[in-house]
């Protein structure tokens, strides 16, 4: 079954922790991608990965740590420097071809106690 | 800075009728446009993926269009059920792979 998986579903924080999600892929692509979604928000773009080894800021990486040592895993490190953790995290992946169709995790619910 | 806007933000329809979800995006120098699912508390369902040189795309009972130089797409539900009811997103990609998505559109379809 092809796909990508999200641990754990949920997942609860104090205040001060450093939390790891973890998103794995074998679909075998290259791309990878974390996403947070807040109520009444779009979804916005935290890391990328293109290929192992190299990742880039998203549109909100102040607070988040990645790593891509390997192809098919895309962990996301939120560290106590994020002062607004709680929110719904989707990880994505695609090729990087033209046909860069992405596709996501059934995510995971982070909430800060 | 690419701004995707999805109209209306919720619609609820009686089982069985055709509609039509809206988006627009701000720079048209995109590289393809893809809408989404989503059902409460999960991940986003691929739906269809439209390449900027393409005009629309086709699955099943949707169909997806696209018109870059208006800065529009239009999703297109024909004979819709209670099962399509869920959050529909667009999304707009960047020549990086980057998307911006929209806030999306609550369906509802009543039985």
């Amino acid at each position: 079954d092809g796909g990508i998986t999200q641990s754990p579903k949920y997942l609860f924080r104090k205040e001060g922790q450093n939390v790891t999600l973890s998103c794995e892929q074998n679909l075998n692509h290259d791309a990878m991608y974390w996403y947070r979604q807040d109520p009444g928000q779009g979804l916005r773009l935290i890391y990328y990965s293109q290929i192992v080894n190299d990742f880039q800021k998203g549109d909100i990486a102040e607070g988040y740590s990645v790593s891509r040592e390997k192809k098919e895993s895309f962990p996301l490190t939120v560290t106590s420097a994020q002062k607004n953790p709680t929110a719904f995290y989707l990880c994505a992946s695609s090729e990087t071809g033209e046909r860069n169709e992405q596709f996501f995790g059934p995510g995971t619910r982070l909430t800060v106690l | 800075k690419q701004e995707v806007t999805q109209i209306p933000a919720a619609l609820s329809v009686p089982e069985g009728e055709n509609l039509v979800l809206n988006c627009s995006f701000t720079d048209s120098a995109i590289y393809n446009l893809q809408w989404f699912r989503q059902d409460p508390g999960k991940g986003l369902t691929s739906l269809l993926l439209i390449q900027s040189s393409q005009r629309e795309q086709t699955s099943g009972r949707l169909n997806a269009s696209l018109d870059k130089s208006s800065g529009r797409s239009t999703l297109y539900i024909a004979a819709s059920q209670p099962g399509d009811s869920a959050t529909y997103l667009c999304a707009v990609g960047g020549s990086n792979y980057k998307l911006t998505f929209g806030k999306g559109t609550l369906l509802t379809v009543n039985p």
